[in-house]
């Protein structure tokens, strides 16, 4: 079981602005630990899209963007596209249980 | 190109162990750790352990310890992982990823392909 929730799914027409929700505790986000996000298309391994927090590697377009605040992080798509439609799951660090890295429960992004 | 490239497709009786490899190529395999993860079938990714190139460090999820154990050959650039006492939960698609960074948290900016593992009598 994930320390790290997300919402199963969001939804957006093309053209609008989603958010995707990383809710931890004070053992992970909240004690400072970098946030990271990654998109995985249907039968592929996960691609990183965005790290430390609000960092995009090279490639990755500018519709893509994080932030992070207390104990929760968002991953916001503006401009959704069809290619946007994905699973996406957000990582961290969580400091119990002997120290080691968790992942969000990941949400599905559907373009209507 | 930097890239890991995953053994092949496994199926293992309960009770078996099986070991996937992962080889290295594009970049100073000695410089950034192998870090592993699962994911079983319609769910979610599961961090299972991150190792140092050449292993001096490692770090596995709890849930794992005993069972799970990770290698690394420095000659070949090539990382391993065997799981033993193979159960059916354990069927999932097993990837190696890079971490970009040798401390705990970093973020994986390179994947391999994965390889699944099936567990069924």
């Amino acid at each position: 079981q994930s320390v790290l929730t997300q919402p199963p799914s969001v939804s957006g027409a093309p053209g609008q602005r989603v958010t995707i929700s990383c809710t931890g505790s004070s053992s992970n986000i909240g004690a400072g630990y970098d946030v990271h996000w990654y998109q995985q298309l249907p039968g592929t391994a996960p691609k990183l899209l965005i790290y430390g927090n609000n960092n995009r590697p090279s490639g990755v377009p500018d519709r893509f963007s994080g932030s992070k605040s207390g104990t929760s992080a968002s991953l916001a798509i503006t401009g959704l596209q069809a290619e946007d439609e994905a699973d996406y799951y957000c990582q961290s660090f969580d400091s119990g249980l002997s120290g080691s890295d968790v992942f969000g429960t990941g949400t599905k992004v559907t373009v209507l | 190109q930097v890239q890991l490239v995953q053994s092949g497709a496994e199926v293992k009786k309960p009770g078996a162990s099986v070991k996937v490899s992962c080889k290295a190529s594009g970049y100073t395999f000695t410089s950034y750790g192998i870090s592993w993860v699962r994911q079983a079938p319609g769910q979610g990714l599961e961090w299972m352990g991150w190792t140092s190139a050449n292993n001096d460090y490692t770090n596995y999820a709890q849930s794992l310890q005993g069972r799970f154990t990770m290698t690394t050959d420095t000659s070949t650039s090539t990382a391993y992982m065997e799981l033993r006492s193979l159960r059916s939960d354990d069927t999932a698609v097993y990837y190696c990823a890079r971490p970009g960074m040798a401390v705990p948290g970093s973020s994986m900016d390179v994947w391999g392909q994965g390889t699944t593992v099936t567990v069924s009598s």
